[in-house]
């Protein structure tokens, strides 16, 4: 069964800093992995998608890395602001079969002005 | 255009009683997916439709838990003889076609509270 861990589960940083937030799966058999923002009270917004055959996707001050392989990704967010302040979800999507998302528990980050 | 809705945003029923859930994707979207957060967690998969048909229900917890599309639009998420246990923020998202390479779109989620 796939899991999805993410470290640190909160994260409180000053204006100005980059910051990586952490992703980790059990299974490296995956399709896709997606990188989401929730804000409190609301639904979840992408951020980015990475396919299973790329390193790498960048949005912004957002590059998000995959390394399928040793079950990793990382979330680069630079120059942070506190409109960064939210949580981030990690989900990956299975190789076979359909297509629901296995989530991580999440980051709460905090960007302090 | 208008987004993923959910009806209704918040919902607060007694131990026992029967709780519907409602879902309207982006138009046009066959495929939709109803998940279950619960506070400080992650969303967790609950049932999959592409069009009328629930194409991956592994998901739901027991048999109290029953989701139907009847058009190939709007879905209901029904819930009977409710738990304290089945309180959470129930979310619904819908893709274009279901395949893998599409994004999810959110809707903003049902809070639901069972006293």
């Amino acid at each position: 069964k796939q899991e999805v861990t993410q470290i640190p589960a909160a994260l409180s940083v000053p204006e100005g800093e980059n910051l990586v937030l952490n992703c980790s799966f059990t299974d490296s058999a995956i399709y896709n992995l997606q990188w989401f923002r929730q804000d409190p009270g609301k639904g979840l917004t992408s951020l980015l998608l990475i396919q299973s055959s790329q390193r790498e996707q960048t949005s912004g001050r957002l590059n998000a890395s995959l390394d399928k392989s040793s079950g990793r990704s990382t979330l680069y967010i630079a120059a942070s602001q506190p409109g960064d302040s939210a949580t981030y979800l990690c989900a990956v999507a299975r190789n076979s079969g359909n297509t629901p998302l296995v989530f991580g528990k999440g980051t709460r980050l905090s960007v302090i002005a | 255009g208008a987004g993923v809705s959910q009806t209704p945003s918040n919902k607060v029923t007694e131990k026992g009683k029967y709780v519907e859930l409602r879902c309207d994707p982006i138009s046009g979207h066959t495929a939709l997916y109803w998940y279950r957060q619960s506070l400080g967690q992650g969303p967790e998969f609950l049932i999959y439709f592409q069009g009328t048909g629930a194409a991956d229900d592994s998901g739901l917890p027991n048999d109290r838990f029953f989701a139907v599309r009847p058009e190939g639009s709007v879905s209901t998420l029904k819930i009977q003889r409710t738990e304290r246990g089945d309180s959470a923020v129930y979310l619904c998202a819908s893709s274009p076609s279901g395949r893998r390479v599409e994004t999810q779109y959110f809707g903003p989620g049902t809070r639901l509270l069972v006293l």
